[in-house]
């Protein structure tokens, strides 16, 4: 079976500029997670979202934002991007919410110049 | 407030060779711990869990020992290969409540020599 897919692979913002992430879960699973890492930082949560609602948010400022559709894809937007945000972002997938079972795809990587 | 830890950055062994990687973790409403294998430009690969209530967990070659008391974690391999070489994240999460929230350890890179 298919697992998580990301797109696009890379991308390439200038400071200011928004940008939407998108991800797709493995079919018949409802739970969706986005992550960004950084060298520095590692692996922060962002965002949790099942059946179109945000159940859990990291600390992330306001302009990181998501959304769910009822197919269950998973949309995430940063705006006025700054140079900071340059990370690779990470979706993962889980048939439902607060379980462990996670599966993550291999990631957007932003670049903002 | 870094919740999980994993104070080696590096861990070079021999083919062939046990390697051992540590993680400590401060939040004791933790009750899942799991361990992530990641190559580069990838994302995290699910190897091996424990639950709170135990102690161990084996699969293959791959063993998770956790000591509550000390509030610490390692993952044994045995006996270590080259395709093993990764980064290592060790991962936490309170079951049930977290919605989706790991909370992962800054990763270690494991290198086995051939």
């Amino acid at each position: 079976k298919a697992g998580v897919t990301q797109t696009p692979r890379y991308l390439i913002k200038t400071r200011g500029q928004q940008v939407t992430l998108s991800c797709s879960p493995i079919s018949g699973h409802r739970s969706v997670s986005w992550y960004q890492q950084t060298p520095g930082q590692g692996l922060q949560f962002l965002f949790e979202y099942f059946s179109e609602t945000q159940r859990n948010k990291g600390n992330f400022p306001g302009r990181f934002s998501g959304r769910q559709f009822s197919n269950s894809r998973s949309e995430m937007n940063v705006s006025t991007l700054e140079l900071g945000d340059s990370a690779l972002y990470l979706c993962a997938s889980s048939p439902a919410s607060g379980g462990i079972g996670y599966t993550f795809g291999s990631g957007t990587r932003l670049t903002v110049v | 407030d870094q919740q999980v830890k994993q104070n080696s950055p590096s861990l070079s062994v021999q083919e062939g060779r046990i390697s051992i990687l540590n993680c400590d973790y401060t939040n004791s409403m933790f009750d899942y711990f799991l361990w992530y294998k990641k190559y580069p430009a990838e994302g995290p690969t699910f190897l091996i869990s424990i639950s709170s209530i135990k102690d161990k967990n084996e699969d293959g070659r791959f063993t998770v020992f956790l000591n509550k008391s000390a509030k610490h974690l390692s993952l044994h391999i045995v006996p270590s290969q080259p395709g093993d070489s990764a980064v290592y994240f060790c991962a936490a999460i309170t079951g049930g409540t977290s919605y989706g929230k790991l909370t992962f350890g800054q990763g270690t890179i494991l290198t086995v020599h051939p």
